[in-house]
């Protein structure tokens, strides 16, 4: 089975621009998660979607969004970027039987310059 | 107020020995889920091991097990047999279970490890 995928693996990009980061998730699996790993913060969550819905949310701005596609695969968008979003962008999937075991992708690496 | 406190933050352990990563959290809600990750230095996330707070044996998952003292609030991880493969960062996570707002998903600062040969 192939694993989580995360694209682009690597983005440079400036203050103000937006980016949008994707992850396709193993196959089967319905629920998506997003982290954000920076030195300073360490591993937070954003948020998480089943079935294209958004289940559950961490302590992010409204700059942070992200949804999910009827295949499963899902995107996270990061509008107005600030120099503080230079992060590891991770995602991770899971099953409905195995739903606390989730599998987590390379991640994105982001500088914003 | 920390709700995953880890307080080694970097560890060593000799090849072939048995080392345990601490880690204790704080929740007041009586539904939740417990997680250890390890993070070598290619940055991909690997999920180790669960416990759920009402399972009442503690979780094994090979070389690893956790040490789930629920009155405590600790979830020590004990990697038994050290192999030099396991030096990484390793991250104690939560998720609680609030009836009336979404899952919160906590991650603690984490524990380098590091096997000597």
């Amino acid at each position: 089975k192939a694993g989580v995928t995360q694209t682009p693996r690597y983005l440079i990009k400036t203050r103000g621009q937006q980016v949008t980061l994707s992850c396709s998730p193993i196959s089967g699996h319905r629920s998506v998660s997003w982290y954000q790993q920076t030195p300073g913060q360490g591993l937070q969550f954003l948020f998480e979607y089943f079935s294209e819905t958004q289940r559950n949310k961490g302590n992010f701005p409204g700059r942070f969004s992200g949804r999910q596609f009827s295949n499963s695969r899902s995107e996270m968008n990061v509008s107005t970027l600030e120099l503080g979003d230079s992060a590891l962008y991770l995602c991770a999937s899971s099953s409905l039987s195995t739903v606390h075991e989730q599998y987590f992708g390379p991640g994105t690496r982001l500088t914003v310059t | 107020a920390q709700k995953i406190t880890q307080t080694q933050p970097g560890m060593f352990v000799q090849e072939k020995e048995a080392v345990t990563l601490d880690c204790t959290y704080d929740t007041s809600d009586p539904s939740y889920g417990l997680f250890w990750y390890k993070q070598p230095s290619s940055g991909e996330m690997i999920f180790l091991i669960y416990q759920g707070s009402y399972d009442q044996q503690n979780a094994t998952e090979g070389r690893y097990s956790l040490n789930f003292q629920k009155a405590r609030k600790s979830a020590n991880l004990v990697i038994s047999a050290s192999q030099l493969g396991d030096s990484a960062m390793y991250f104690c996570a939560m998720r609680e279970r609030p009836k009336t707002s979404y899952d919160k998903v906590i991650f603690g600062p984490g524990t380098s490890l590091s096997v000597i040969p």
